[in-house]
Formats: C-alpha cells, sequence, structure tokens
C-alpha cells in the first residue's frame, strides 16, 4: 500500500517570502499522480498543482512550482511570493494510475501560517 | 456546471442515531469517492462507487457504516448508530469516466458532530 509522509506539521513564513512544504511518499508503482491539495478554514479541498509521474519537467503554477524527485519518492512544493491568502493546511496527495486503485492517499498535512 | 454538491454542511447526532450524508456529483460524473477527514488529520479513503456498484469499500468500517449510488439520485454515506468516534468531516468527490482521467472534485464537506 502507498504512503505519504508529510514531516513538517506546521510552517509559518513573511508575506511576499518563498516556503517549500515536504512530502515524500512511498509505492512500487511507476506510474502515478500526485497533487498538492490546499483547504482554508472553509474546509474546501482546492487542487494546488498536479504532477504526472512519467512527466519529468516540474509542474508549475503561477506561485506555485514543485521539485518532484522520483528516484528519493520526494515532491515539494514551493510557494514564492506568499499572500495572506495562502495561509491554509497543505496536504500531498498520491493517486495510482492504474484502473482499480483510483482513490486519493493523503499525508498527514502541513499547516501554513503567513506573517504579515 | 455546478460543482459537486454535499448536504447538509453540518449534522449533530445523538449516541444511537443515524447519519444519512448526500452527495450529488458533478453533471456527467458517474464516479464517487467518499473520504473521512478526523480533526487535525488528512482526508481517508472510506469507498469508491460507481452508479449501483461498489467499486471499493477497503476504507470503510465493517460495522455501522454503508453507502450506495443509486442509478437516480445522490450518492449517500449511511452511519447507523452512531458514536462520539465518528465525529468528523466527510468529504465526497466526483469523477468523470475518460480511461486516463486523474481528476477528482470534491465537495464542501459535511461535518458531522455525535452528541
Amino acid at each position: 500500500a502507498q504512503t505519504v509522509t508529510q514531516s513538517q506539521p506546521e510552517m509559518s513564513v513573511q508575506e511576499a517570502e518563498t516556503v517549500t512544504l515536504s512530502c515524500t511518499y512511498d509505492t512500487s508503482e511507476s506510474d502515478y499522480y500526485l497533487f498538492w491539495y490546499k483547504q482554508p478554514p472553509s474546509r474546501q479541498m482546492i487542487l494546488v498543482i498536479r504532477q504526472e509521474a512519467y512527466k519529468q519537467q516540474n509542474a508549475t503554477e503561477n506561485r506555485f512550482s514543485v521539485n518532484f524527485q522520483k528516484a528519493a519518492k520526494s515532491f515539494s512544493l514551493k510557494i514564492s511570493d506568499s499572500q495572506l491568502g495562502d495561509a491554509a493546511m497543505y496536504f500531498c496527495a498520491y493517486r495510482s494510475r492504474d484502473n482499480y486503485g483510483q482513490n486519493f492517499v493523503f499525508g498527514p498535512g502541513t499547516r501554513l501560517s503567513v506573517l504579515p | 456546471n455546478a460543482g459537486v454538491m454535499q448536504n447538509p454542511r453540518h449534522l449533530v447526532r445523538r449516541r444511537g442515531q443515524e447519519a444519512r450524508l448526500r452527495c450529488s456529483p458533478m453533471k456527467g460524473h458517474s464516479h464517487v469517492y467518499w473520504y473521512r477527514q478526523l480533526p487535525e488529520e488528512g482526508l481517508k479513503f472510506m469507498v469508491y462507487l460507481q452508479k449501483e456498484n461498489i467499486i471499493d469499500e477497503s476504507g470503510m468500517p465493517k460495522e455501522r457504516f454503508s453507502a450506495e449510488f443509486p442509478k437516480e439520485g445522490p450518492s449517500i454515506l449511511r452511519i447507523q448508530q452512531v458514536v462520539r468516534g465518528d465525529s468528523a468531516a466527510y468529504f465526497c468527490a466526483s469523477s468523470p469516466w475518460t480511461g486516463s482521467s486523474y481528476e477528482q472534485y470534491f465537495g464542501p464537506g459535511t461535518r458531522l458532530t455525535v452528541t
């Protein structure tokens, strides 16, 4: 079974600065998807960024980018120019590509605070 | 296109009562997933359903919990004889079937409180 680990329960960053959230995972599969979700106080799960394991190029979405190291099974999220609205819980998630195991496996989350 | 809808958003039940949580997937989506989030934890997979079929219920407790996704109407997660430990946020997600689709769209969740 796959597992996802986020070793930083809490992080803080100064507004306009850059912060990196860590995520590692364990799998025996070679093809899969990785995601970062943001959960603000409203509890709505918002997709931040996704990465296909077969793609070597790191995904980017505006101020959000990932550092995907497949061999090390590491998938960190970098938030540049942090804004107050970025404060939330961030969850790393793994999804198998095979047709049967389509559910997400989530990490325990990192609570990000943005300091003005 | 409306997003995934869940109701109620908040549900309070006394110990021993039944809780029914509803999920209407996005239009055109035939796959529904239920997840549970305990306080200060990540989401944990419970069950994966297609219309009229349970595909994977490996994350669902063997007793008191059941789920269905009928041909017509929303998916229902039913918890019988609720206990305090069932207090959590329950999220539904849906996806279309396109073979290689990897996207799941989450609803706003139902927060269940058992008193």
